[in-house]
């Protein structure tokens, strides 16, 4: 079976630092990868998508990148963190044949 | 382009009690359709998704929802609540072979015993 991984599950950076969010998936080869976050209150705002190793979509622009160095790895950076970037950041893998998308666990990311 | 309306921000219920969480879509081309789970803190869970056949369909924890075409609407029910349904619950739908997903902004379920 399927299984993606997030971590770390919690992070507080100060503003103005480095920030690398990692997801990992399991138990399939060739997904679509997504980067989403839900700031508090609302909903989910899509930040990347990949749907091959190198390929990286951004949906909104702004101070994050994203990179998938391999097949079922997917990496979310940034060089210097806003206040405006705390939020839930959730990593998503996807079948492109039905569209469905399967949610890894979350990085509850705070920045001070 | 398409979009997901969830007409509730939040539906307060009690235990035991039938609810609804209503949810409209607009598109122009056929589409897959979902509802997700989401407990504090945790990431999206599926519930069930439309992709073809049977208008009606059921998911995980004694949910189901109903595609109606013709009023462009997924709703989601569920007969009989439980204190651990309380969650956000966000209905989707498929942009059409993008693999991308068009969330609306969640309806929070707040069940009271």
């Amino acid at each position: 079976s399927q299984t993606i991984h997030q971590w770390p599950a919690t992070l507080v950076q100060p503003v103005g630092s480095p920030l690398s969010l990692e997801c990992t998936v399991e138990g399939t080869s060739n997904p679509n990868l997504y980067w989403y976050r839900q700031a508090a209150g609302r909903g989910l705002q899509l930040l990347f998508y990949s749907v091959g190793i190198g390929q990286i979509s951004s949906e909104v622009p702004q101070n994050l990148s994203a990179s998938r160095p391999q097949d079922r790895q997917f990496i979310l950076s940034s060089k210097k963190l806003l206040l405006s970037d705390s939020g839930f950041y959730l990593c998503a893998w996807g079948l492109l044949s039905t569209d469905t998308q399967y949610f890894g666990p979350g990085t509850r990311l705070t920045v001070l | 382009a398409q979009s997901v309306t969830q007409l509730d921000s939040q539906v307060p219920v009690f235990e035991e009690a039938p609810v609804e969480l209503r949810c409209n879509y607009s598109s122009s081309v056929s589409v897959y359709l979902f509802w997700y789970v989401q407990y504090p803190n945790q990431g999206l869970q599926l519930l069930l998704k439309y992709l073809s056949g049977s208008t009606l369909v059921k998911g995980i924890n004694g949910f189901e929802a109903e595609f109606n075409k013709s009023q462009t609407s997924f709703h989601l029910r569920k007969p009989s609540v439980h204190i651990s349904d309380t969650a956000e619950y966000f209905c989707a739908v498929s942009e059409g072979n993008t693999g991308k997903l068009i969330f609306g902004q969640g309806t929070t379920l707040q069940v009271k015993p």
